[in-house]
C-alpha cells in the first residue's frame, strides 16, 4: 500500500517567492496533519484537518501560512511570501479517527530551503 | 497540558550494548504511548505502542512498558546495532476534549558505532 506521499521533496526558492508543499494522504484515512521540524524547535504541529475540515490551526505561525484540504486525498500548504526563517522540513502525516490509539502515518517530508 | 519529556542526546552506543531511553509524560485522561523513529532523510515511522497501563510495545528489539504509576514509557533494548543510529520520540495521544493529537518529545538522536 502507498504510504502519505508528499511533494516535491525539496525545495530551493527565494525569500518572497510563494511555496506550494502538496500531500496525499494515505487511502481511508480521514485525519491530516502538517508539522514543521527545525534543529531550534523540534517537530511542530502546524494544523490538522479532520474529514478535510481544518479543527485546529494554532500552530501555524502567522497569516503568511495557509493549509487547504479541498477532498480527502490531497492538501496544500502554502507560504506566501516567504522568508529565510520558514527554512525546514514539512511532514504531513494521517491516520484513521476510530480510536484514539490509532498511529499518524507520516510522509518522507519536504525540505525547505528559502534563500 | 500534554507534556513529553525525553533524554536529552545525543546518545553514542557501541554495538551490542544495551540501550535506554527514558520517557517521562504528563496527560489528561488515559493516554496512548507511541515511540517513533525518523532515520536520516526520512519521516518518522511508528516503531511500538501501547495503549493502557502494564502494556509492553515492542517491535525489532525494540520494548517499551507504560507504566501508570511512574508517568513513563521508557525504550530499551537489549542488543543495538549500526541500523539503530537514529532520532527516537516518544509521544502519546489522549482524547482528552476530542482532540488526537499526538504530543512529541524533543527527540534523542542515538549514535551506534561499529
Amino acid at each position: 500500500d502507498a504510504g502519505v506521499i508528499q511533494s516535491p521533496r525539496h525545495e530551493v526558492t527565494e525569500m518572497g517567492q510563494e511555496v506550494t508543499l502538496r500531500c496525499k494522504p494515505i487511502s481511508g484515512h480521514n485525519s491530516l496533519f502538517w508539522y514543521r521540524q527545525t534543529m531550534m524547535r523540534g517537530l511542530e504541529l502546524l494544523i490538522y484537518f479532520n474529514n478535510n475540515v481544518p479543527i485546529d490551526d494554532s500552530g501555524m505561525p502567522e497569516d503568511r501560512f495557509s493549509a487547504k484540504m479541498p477532498n480527502a486525498s490531497f492538501s496544500t500548504l502554502k507560504i506566501q511570501p516567504s522568508e529565510p526563517r520558514d527554512s525546514a522540513v514539512y511532514f504531513c502525516a494521517s491516520r484513521t479517527t476510530g480510536t484514539v490509539n490509532q498511529p499518524q502515518h507520516f510522509g518522507d517530508g519536504t525540505r525547505l530551503s528559502i534563500l | 497540558g500534554n507534556s513529553v519529556t525525553q533524554m536529552e542526546g545525543p546518545v553514542t552506543l557501541s554495538e551490542e550494548a544495551f540501550l535506554t531511553i527514558n520517557c517521562t509524560y504528563t496527560a489528561t485522561g488515559y493516554p496512548s504511548l507511541f515511540w517513533y523513529v525518523q532515520y536520516p532523510g526520512e519521516g518518522l515511522q511508528l516503531l511500538l505502542k501501547a495503549t493502557k497501563a502494564d502494556d509492553k510495545g515492542s517491535n525489532k528489539g525494540f520494548e517499551a512498558t507504560y507504566r501508570k504509576e511512574t508517568t513513563s514509557f521508557h525504550l530499551e533494548k537489549g542488543s543495538v546495532q549500526v541500523s539503530d543510529s537514529a532520532v527516537y520520540f516518544c509521544a502519546l495521544i489522549s482524547s482528552g476534549a476530542g482532540s488526537y493529537q499526538l504530543t512529541f518529545g524533543k527527540g534523542t538522536k542515538l549514535s551506534v558505532i561499529p
